[in-house]
């Protein structure tokens, strides 16, 4: 029940742009994406309903294909401050548990 | 408002011995969910209390457990510990009771448990 999630990392150059996939192979109800700096505890981002919605938050945003069960989280023009791991969390229709996916390792370089 | 607050922050044992955490809820929030962090595997769910009641679980073995008190606090203990249990802890709380449905999951820094 774990989603998967693509990359595993990724090095960018800042200003450069990302994007990290999650996939499920269950229905979702929604996907939920957090930030984790070392020694941080996860932050919230953002939460994609089931409808395909996009939403966005500053230069990171997000879209959920409920046809394919898979989010994307797109960071445009990368700072230094987004770097991190990325996970998705997933949620299914009886809404009891959020699984996460093992993470996006991202570092952005001067 | 104060944010999810875990108890202690570092915590080592040895191989065998019981491990107790501790989590509180930000103000408010009457779920709890506990989640496990080891190296390489992203968060595990472990278990979640709502109002009381523990609603679901990962998992894990029945050495693994918990509790979730009046005032909304939480307590994990795991027994009989493991070398591989050493992970980081990781609680969330949220205001919403009866499941999860799409409100965010507010974390805590966790606990660091070490087991020699």
């Amino acid at each position: 029940q774990q989603p998967v999630q693509s990359p595993q990392a990724v090095i960018l150059r800042e200003g450069e742009d990302a994007v990290i996939n999650c996939s499920s192979s269950k229905a979702l109800y929604s996907v939920h994406w957090y930030r984790q700096k070392h020694g941080e505890a996860p932050v919230f981002l953002m939460i994609l309903l089931k409808g395909g919605e996009q939403k966005g938050h500053e230069k990171i945003s997000a879209s959920f294909n409920e046809k394919k069960q898979q989010s994307s989280l797109y960071l445009t023009a990368s700072q230094l401050s987004y770097s991190g791991t990325y996970f998705c969390g997933t949620e299914g229709h009886s809404g009891y548990a959020l699984n996460f996916g093992k993470g996006t390792s991202l570092l952005v370089t001067p | 408002e104060a944010g999810v607050t875990q108890s202690p922050t570092h915590l080592i044992k040895t191989r065998g011995q019981q491990a107790t955490l501790r989590c509180s809820p930000i103000s408010g929030h009457t779920s709890v969910y506990w989640y496990q962090q080891a190296l390489g595997l992203g968060l595990q769910f472990l278990l979640w209390y709502d109002e009381g009641e523990e609603r679901n679980r990962g998992n894990f073995p029945p050495r693994f457990s918990g509790r979730q008190f009046p005032n909304y606090s939480s307590e994990l203990n795991v027994n009989a510990l493991e070398l591989e249990d050493s992970a980081l802890y990781l609680c969330a709380s949220s205001p919403r009771t009866g499941g999860i449905f799409g409100s965010p999951l507010h974390f805590g820094n966790g606990t660091r448990l070490t087991v020699t």
